[in-house]
């Protein structure tokens, strides 16, 4: 499968302990972008990153959050010491080049349930 | 003003009616446009492009509006299957709308 690939599916957490979610993208893409999704809301842009570089973080909590997309392996979004406000879906998705024309692929989400 | 407005509905609408959303954004950057259609708890999947001179897939036909800055969508004899919500998006930072509900009512 050559999709975009999220995991964990589901992430259960305590309040307090760190969530690390995965993302590889699609083979011959360059450029991730994650985003959160509240139940009954939008998707609300955090990060971009393109290999070894974040290009726009705005969209990240400016705490507990960061990412990262290393030259080898996948790319973390990593929240710290969790609150159940951190509970949505979260979405990578990834493009062959940065603000288009390709539209993005996306995975199939992390939902992080905090408790 | 947001960068990417929708109406969040919902639009509730009988089997076989005809419907129609329409997306403003505030930056003219983006070359191009998309809609993606989301199901409930489920990943955004590409719907359609959206290009200037129009694109008709079926009963789907979405347009593109530089001067007015909005696209938009319209949804010929809607099936049951069509209730989602649908979500647009331009290439400049890919930015989304919060996504209009359709519900498609037997």
């Amino acid at each position: 499968n050559a999709g975009v690939m999220q995991n964990p599916r589901h992430l259960v957490r305590r309040r307090g302990q760190e969530a690390r979610l995965r993302c590889s993208p699609m083979k011959g893409h360059s450029h991730v972008y994650w985003y959160r999704q509240l139940p009954e809301e939008g998707l609300k842009f955090m990060v971009y990153l393109q290999k070894e570089n974040i290009i726009d973080e705005s969209g990240m909590p400016k705490e507990r959050f960061s990412a990262e997309f290393p030259k080898e392996g996948p790319s973390i979004l990593r929240i710290q010491q969790v609150v159940r406000g951190d509970s949505a879906a979260y979405f990578c998705a990834s493009s062959p080049s940065r603000d288009g024309p390709s539209p993005l692929h996306f995975g199939n989400g992390t939902r992080l349930t905090v408790t | 003003r947001k960068e990417v407005e929708q109406d969040p509905g919902p639009f509730n609408v009988p089997e076989g009616a005809t419907v129609a959303f329409n997306c403003t954004y505030s930056n003219s950057a983006s070359q191009s446009f998309f809609w993606y259609r989301q199901d409930c708890r489920k990943e955004p999947k590409l719907l359609m492009s959206v290009y200037s001179s129009g694109n008709e897939d079926g009963r789907f036909t979405a347009q593109l509006n530089r001067a007015s800055q909005y696209i938009s969508l319209l949804i010929r004899d809607s099936k049951l299957s069509d209730s989602a919500t649908y979500l647009c998006s331009g290439t400049y930072k890919y930015i989304f709308g919060t996504g209009t509900r359709l519900k498609v009512l037997a």
